[in-house]
């Protein structure tokens, strides 16, 4: 087990279903991130969070709203989702400028039907 | 615009035969290049992290090298537990934040 922890692992929902994903580091990072990853596409990253503060949001749709309580704690917020987001979402954490690389947790299987 | 390449997408090899890796990169500057593997089913590890062109790092049978344009992965006489996607992803330099911009990975099977 990696030290990040993403909760459900897998999870499928319905368009008008409203759940959230979970993610904690027990890494005392300060930086954590949401990225997506599709089948055959490169990595893409959702949000950014640096010492709780949101610093980047890569035009991501309304229908995904993050959550970052605290430096150990990221959620996702999902609801009215479409098929199209059905993906491998990972959440990541880093320390200072990652010079020293992410740490990925495993990620949480998304089906929207 | 910043981009990362991988090349081939898939590949191939029988357990022994060596082979390399590519990550191709147009950046307006870089800050770190990054190298991950990523098993099934799990999130991507961190392998290395290469900062200035001529810089080389190892671990056990993989060794990544670092050029002002590309990066190659080299698998020297592989296992079948050497079998991932290997993703490869560079830090912009003079960004304000830490974000990592990956390539789409190569899938490596190696057989026995």
């Amino acid at each position: 087990e990696t030290g990040v922890t993403q909760t459900p692992r897998h999870l499928v929902m319905g368009m008008t279903n409203k759940k959230s994903l979970k993610c904690e580091q027990h890494l005392g990072h300060n930086a954590m991130y949401w990225y997506k990853q599709s089948a055959k596409k490169p990595l893409e990253l959702m949000f950014v969070y640096n010492f709780k503060e949101q610093t980047e949001n890569n035009s991501v749709p309304s229908r995904f709203s993050p959550e970052c309580p605290n430096s150990s704690h990221l959620f996702l917020h999902l609801h009215t989702l479409q098929p199209e987001d059905s993906a491998l979402y990972l959440c990541a954490s880093s320390q200072d400028s990652g010079g020293y690389g992410y740490t990925f947790g495993s990620g949480t299987r998304l089906t929207v039907v | 615009e910043d981009q990362v390449t991988q090349s081939p997408e898939a590949l191939r090899l029988q357990e022994g035969e060596s082979s390399s890796l590519n990550c191709s990169y147009t950046v307006s500057g870089l800050r770190g290049l990054f190298w991950y593997r990523q098993d099934p089913g799990k999130g991507p590890e961190f392998l290395f992290t290469l900062y200035s062109a001529g810089e080389e790092k190892e671990k056990e049978r993989l060794k990544a090298t670092l050029t002002k344009k590309e990066s190659f992965l080299h698998i020297t006489a592989p296992k079948p537990e050497d079998s991932a996607t290997y993703l490869c992803a560079v830090q912009i330099l003079n960004s304000n934040d830490y974000k990592l911009s990956f390539g789409a990975g190569t899938t490596v099977t190696v057989r026995a």
